[in-house]
């Protein structure tokens, strides 16, 4: 059964610092998002993105955030100078571009630490 | 008013009962229904849509009250490996084809034991 992977399990990185965090949607799915989830707290949405570019974000996806698909597999997230409140687990999901389902599909997470 | 709201928990239970989980939606205009299950420190995976009529699946029964926006999930004869998380999740689609984002609840924890 396909699966959303993603890159690393753990990063552990010093504030300031830049972070790429990667992921591999099912391969037909058209529709990427980055969820996040910090410990103890519910998973929220951080952005989404179809077509090649960012359909919707959220206020928590500021400048310091950004998306890309530099090829026809990956889709990364990057954290352009990291602060210890974005700490959590980031998840990668993605969704068929057919039919009428919005039912999302997630990868395992990067546990990213900010020390 | 939250957006999803869930009962925390924990439901600690029997192996064998049955146990129903509660979530109340503030958007009217929220389409699609889901639950997700979570396990500790992992990805929330889907355990099923919900639709109007109510569906099931094996020892699971969703419901959904649109008039009330309400969705219920019943589980019965529970086993121990139920014991995880169980994130209610809506979504409101901006158009036709666009990506739409999943809104989650902060989880209602359940607790399985012998």
């Amino acid at each position: 059964e396909p699966e959303v992977t993603q890159t690393p399990s753990h990063q552990v990185t010093q504030m300031g610092q830049e972070v790429i965090l990667r992921c591999v949607p099912i391969s037909n799915h058209l529709y990427f998002y980055w969820y996040r989830q910090i410990l103890g707290q519910k998973v929220e949405f951080l952005v989404s993105f179809y077509n090649n570019e960012i359909s919707e974000k959220s206020e928590i996806f500021d400048d310091q955030f950004s998306v890309e698909r530099p090829d026809g597999s990956n889709f990364t997230l990057k954290i352009r100078s990291t602060k210890l409140e974005d700490s959590a687990m980031y998840f990668c999901a993605s969704r068929p571009g057919t039919g009428v389902s919005y039912e999302q599909y997630f990868g395992p997470g990067t546990r990213l630490t900010v020390t | 008013r939250k957006e999803v709201e869930q009962d925390p928990g924990p439901f600690n239970v029997p192996e064998g009962a049955t146990v129903a989980f509660n979530c109340t939606y503030s958007n009217s205009a929220s389409q699609s229904f889901f639950w997700y299950r979570q396990d500790c420190r992992k990805e929330p995976k889907l355990l099923m849509s919900v639709y109007s009529s109510g569906n099931e699946d094996g020892r699971f029964t969703a419901q959904l009250n649109r008039a009330s926006q309400y969705i219920s999930l019943l589980i019965r004869d529970s086993k121990l490996s139920d014991s995880a998380t169980y994130l209610c999740v809506v979504n409101k689609a901006l158009e036709t084809g666009t990506a739409s984002k999943l809104t989650f609840g902060t989880g209602t924890r359940l607790q399985v034991t012998l």
